[in-house]
């Protein structure tokens, strides 16, 4: 089955600071890889999401790039904020009735 | 459009007992997943349900069971309950194959 390596376990940056994130996976048949941010006490959020015939999608202040023949994909976070703090998932799914195969997840500590 | 719904948000049983949550999918979704989440596991994927059919499911024991109703609407029992079973239990879903999925709050399972 699919696997998903997720690094670093943890990163602290300091306000306007950028921050990447960075996930392998190991199913070359995976074509769709979203990003989750969990805040304590509630449920993961979708932030973005990038399929496999794009390598890179923007919405502003984030990004997902997506290497294909590497098997990687990065979570980049530019001018970061307090509120950015959280913890954040990467995730890989196949085609059809795939399911999602989370990384173990990056907490991200944005000091003022 | 109403979010992803769980039912209840917390709760505490005793070893042995039994337990049941409920998920309400966003309007229009057929899929629902859930998930077991804790510190040391991550995000682990229990079963997911299309359509009222059980179409993948994770490497749990038979204690963990669930159903979906033709209203999309999902239950996950578990039986004969562990203090490992303790955890944040998640639902998420999508409308179809292909698509984005959207997690609940969580369901705070605490065994004593």
């Amino acid at each position: 089955g699919e696997n998903v390596e997720q690094h670093p376990s943890t990163l602290s940056v300091q306000e306007g600071d950028s921050a990447v994130i960075k996930c392998t996976y190991s199913d070359s048949a995976s074509n769709y890889f979203p990003w989750y941010k969990q805040e304590l006490g509630k449920g993961p959020q979708l932030i973005i999401d990038i399929r496999s015939n794009v390598g890179e999608k923007k919405d502003q202040r984030i990004a997902v790039t997506l290497n294909k023949t590497a098997k990687h994909f990065s979570l980049h976070i530019t001018e970061t904020q307090p509120e950015d703090s959280a913890v954040y998932f990467c995730a890989a799914r196949g085609r059809g009735y795939s399911t999602l195969t989370f990384g173990k997840g990056t907490m991200l500590l944005v000091s003022p | 459009k109403a979010g992803v719904t769980q039912t209840p948000r917390y709760l505490i049983k005793t070893r042995g007992q039994q337990v049941t949550l409920s998920c309400s999918p966003i309007s229009g979704h057929r899929s629902v997943s859930w998930y077991q989440q804790t510190p040391g596991q991550g995000l682990q994927f229990l079963f997911e349900y299309f359509s009222e059919t059980q179409r993948n499911k994770g490497n749990f024991p038979g204690r963990f069971s669930g159903r979906q109703f033709s209203n999309s609407r999902s239950e996950m029992n578990v039986s004969t309950l562990e203090l490992g079973d303790s955890a944040l239990y998640l639902c998420a879903s999508r409308q179809g194959q292909g698509d984005e999925q959207y997690f609940g709050p969580g369901t705070r399972l605490t065994v004593t």
